[in-house]
């Protein structure tokens, strides 16, 4: 059972255009939301996270929006570089006092930017 | 500062052996997860260890152990390695328990044949 789904595997946008980047999750105990980006060979580097009383946050060129209600979120990159291409993963983490913070993941969207 | 670092960068073994994977945390972190990533898949959670003692654990079976060591650095074993168990080994550090963001190394490659 998916508690976090990426359902577009594959994304191509133009350099400068809007990357949009989306994620569904069912688990309504998911408290805060990450984007991680994945490079090959290397480890997920941390993008920005939304907690889950927010709608949107904002740093530099990426932006997330948190729909609670449809249980969705995206990643919005503007404008989009060729740098940006890589793997990107969907994050979410649920708060039980005491117990660890686990990440739950999708599968991943392979974004690429064509120059 | 240094980021998380991890141990082998690739290790090839064989069915039924055993492995030891290694992980130190950025300086000032106290909680080290393992995630297990299979190609095509997302990174999926193992153990989270803070204060030398285990938090959290994920569906894995008993072949895999971890620990943690008093200088928060971490070690993921795993026992009679099955050809399922190829995959990426990944570590990731956090401030301590409740710290949602967590960093991540680089990964050991293990490959079963």
């Amino acid at each position: 059972d998916q508690q976090v789904k990426q359902n577009s595997p594959s994304l191509s946008v133009q350099e400068g255009r809007i990357s949009i980047l989306n994620c569904d999750y069912t688990n309504s105990m998911f408290d805060y939301f990450l984007w991680y980006k994945k490079y090959p060979a290397e480890g997920p580097t941390f993008l920005i996270s939304i907690s889950s009383i927010k709608d949107k946050n904002e740093d530099g060129r990426f932006t997330v929006f948190l729909n609670k209600s449809a249980k969705h979120l995206s990643l919005h990159i503007v404008p989009s570089q060729p740098g940006d291409s890589a793997v990107y993963f969907c994050a979410a983490s649920s708060g039980v006092s005491g117990s660890a913070r686990q990440l739950t993941f999708g599968s991943g969207t392979q974004l690429t930017v064509l120059p | 500062d240094a980021g998380v670092t991890q141990s082998p960068t690739h290790l090839i073994k064989t069915r039924g052996q055993q492995v030891t994977l290694r992980c130190s945390p950025i300086s000032g972190h106290k909680s080290v997860s393992w995630y297990q990533q299979v190609l095509g898949q997302g990174p999926q959670f193992i153990f989270q260890y803070y204060e030398k003692e285990e938090r959290g654990r994920g569906n894995f079976p008993d072949r895999f152990s971890a620990r943690q060591f008093p200088n928060y650095s971490s070690e993921l074993n795993v026992n009679a390695l099955l050809l399922g168990d190829s995959a990426l080994y990944l570590c990731a550090s956090s401030r301590d328990l409740r710290s949602y963001e967590q960093y991540f190394g680089p990964g050991t490659r293990l490959t079963v044949t």
